[in-house]
């Protein structure tokens, strides 16, 4: 099965400080997808990227960067972070009409 | 402004009886559906994907498309309660690449 790693797994972070969330997949998928998961919503998408050097904005990207700097990275970077990030964000890859393969998932928690 | 819209939230059905889950998109550039599975904890795992009109059948799970109302649903005959979990239908927009928009979900429980 496709293989997407997440690191960190769990994150405890200050309002105001800067995090990364990174993410690698060892499948040569084109696409990669941030989500995060909150009771009630399901899984938002934050950005997602086409390819190496590509980010595209999902549908709740206020707050958030993206960087995809090779086929196998990407990552979610909050600048300054704010108790309404709290949340398990979630990566995923796939290539074409393939479907989705997600990560672990980081929970992160902003004090 | 959910684009997905699954219902219901919530279902309880006993050991052995029919699941019932409906999702509908509100966005006509949808080109087909996924349904993942998520149980506690864990990460979604795909379950089937449907394409074209009609139904499509694997084991115990039966998926409905109608591409004109962009609804589908997800049916789980002889439920056990290992189904139990949060159902996540994906819309998949295709604008040249490929879009995943989610659901919220059904929480499914089966009963002993």
């Amino acid at each position: 099965e496709a293989a997407v790693t997440q690191s960190p797994r769990n994150k405890v972070a200050v309002t105001g400080g800067k995090v990364t969330l990174s993410c690698n997949q060892t499948n040569n998928h084109n696409n990669m997808y941030w989500y995060r998961q909150d009771t009630g919503h399901g899984l938002r998408l934050i950005h997602y990227s086409y390819g190496a050097g590509s980010t595209e904005k999902g549908d709740i990207p206020d707050g958030y960067k993206a960087s995809r700097p090779s086929q196998e990275n990407f990552s979610l970077i909050l600048e300054l972070a704010t108790p309404s990030q709290t949340s398990v964000y979630f990566c995923a890859s796939g290539g074409g009409v393939n479907t989705l393969y997600f990560g672990a998932g980081t929970r992160l928690s902003v004090l | 402004q959910q684009k997905v819209q699954q219902s219901p939230e919530s279902l309880i059905v006993p050991e052995g009886g029919m699941a019932s889950l409906n999702c509908t998109s509100s966005d006509r550039n949808v080109d087909y559906f996924w349904w993942y599975r998520q149980h506690s904890g864990k990460s979604p795992k795909m379950l089937m994907s449907i394409f074209s009109n009609g139904e499509k059948e694997e084991g115990r799970f039966t998926v409905h498309l109608n591409k004109a109302s962009l609804h589908t649903s997800l049916h789980i005959r002889d439920s056990q309660p290992s189904d139990s979990a949060l159902y996540l239908c994906a819309a998949v927009v295709n604008t040249g690449n490929y879009k995943y928009v989610f659901g919220a979900g059904t929480r499914l429980k089966v009963i002993a």
